[in-house]
């Protein structure tokens, strides 16, 4: 069961555009989520995230997006520059017991050209 | 400052051997986690320690052995793998508490290759 579902696997878009990067989730009782950054052969970095009593969260060229009544959040990247190409997870922690878990979508690989 | 480290950062080894990951965090952090990452997919989650004690094993063959011996440390020991062990295996800390302190913040992986 893809509780998180990035539908997009790859999007190409030219330098100094915009990127909107779109993430659905399933279950309702997610009230927080994520995106993260990924380069090849690196570890995942922490880029934004949102709260589910906001529907909008911004931090310099990086704003998310969340509307819970569709159970969709976006991220936008503005402008887009080639540094930013590089595989982006949005994820949300899913609440069991004393400790829990990132539920990951699949990924979207953005490329920037020049 | 939000950074964990992972050593090494590339290991190759036979299936015979015995070898250990180590992650450290000093970011006052009470969750540690390990995760597998094959290439174009996800982290996969495999184990997480909750204030020094194991909580989660997603059903993690035992030839992966964790082992968190205080807050900021945590190792992965390896034996006996397999080819398809052969993986970025990735080391995350976070506060936890719910909400923002959920965060993981993730290393830079340790390169394994099971030959």
């Amino acid at each position: 069961d893809q509780q998180v579902k990035q539908n997009s696997p790859s999007l190409s878009v030219q330098e100094g555009r915009i990127s909107i990067l779109n993430c659905d989730y399933t279950n309702s009782m997610f009230d927080y989520f994520l995106w993260y950054k990924k380069y090849p052969a690196e570890g995942p970095t922490f880029l934004i995230s949102i709260s589910s009593i906001k529907d909008k969260n911004e931090d310099g060229r990086f704003t998310v997006f969340l509307n819970k009544s569709a159970k969709h959040l976006s991220l936008h990247i503005v402008p887009s520059q080639p540094g930013d190409s590089a595989v982006y997870f949005c994820a949300a922690p899913a609440y069991g017991g004393a400790t829990n878990k990132l539920i990951f979508g699949t990924g979207t690989l953005l490329a920037v050209q020049p | 400052d939000t950074e964990v480290t992972q050593t090494p950062k590339h290991l190759v080894m036979g299936m015979t051997n015995k070898k250990s990951l180590k992650c450290e965090q000093h970011m006052g952090h009470r969750a540690m986690y390990w995760y597998k990452q094959k290439a174009k997919k996800p982290p996969e989650l495999m184990f997480v320690y909750s204030y020094e004690k194991l909580s989660i094993n997603e059903s993690v063959p035992s030839r992966f052995s964790p082992e968190c011996p205080n807050s900021s440390l945590l190792n992965l020991h390896l034996h006996a793998l397999q080819p398809e062990d052969s993986a970025l295996y990735l080391c995350a800390s976070s506060r936890p508490g719910g909400g923002d302190q959920e965060t993981q913040y993730f290393g830079p992986g340790t390169r394994l290759l099971v030959l």
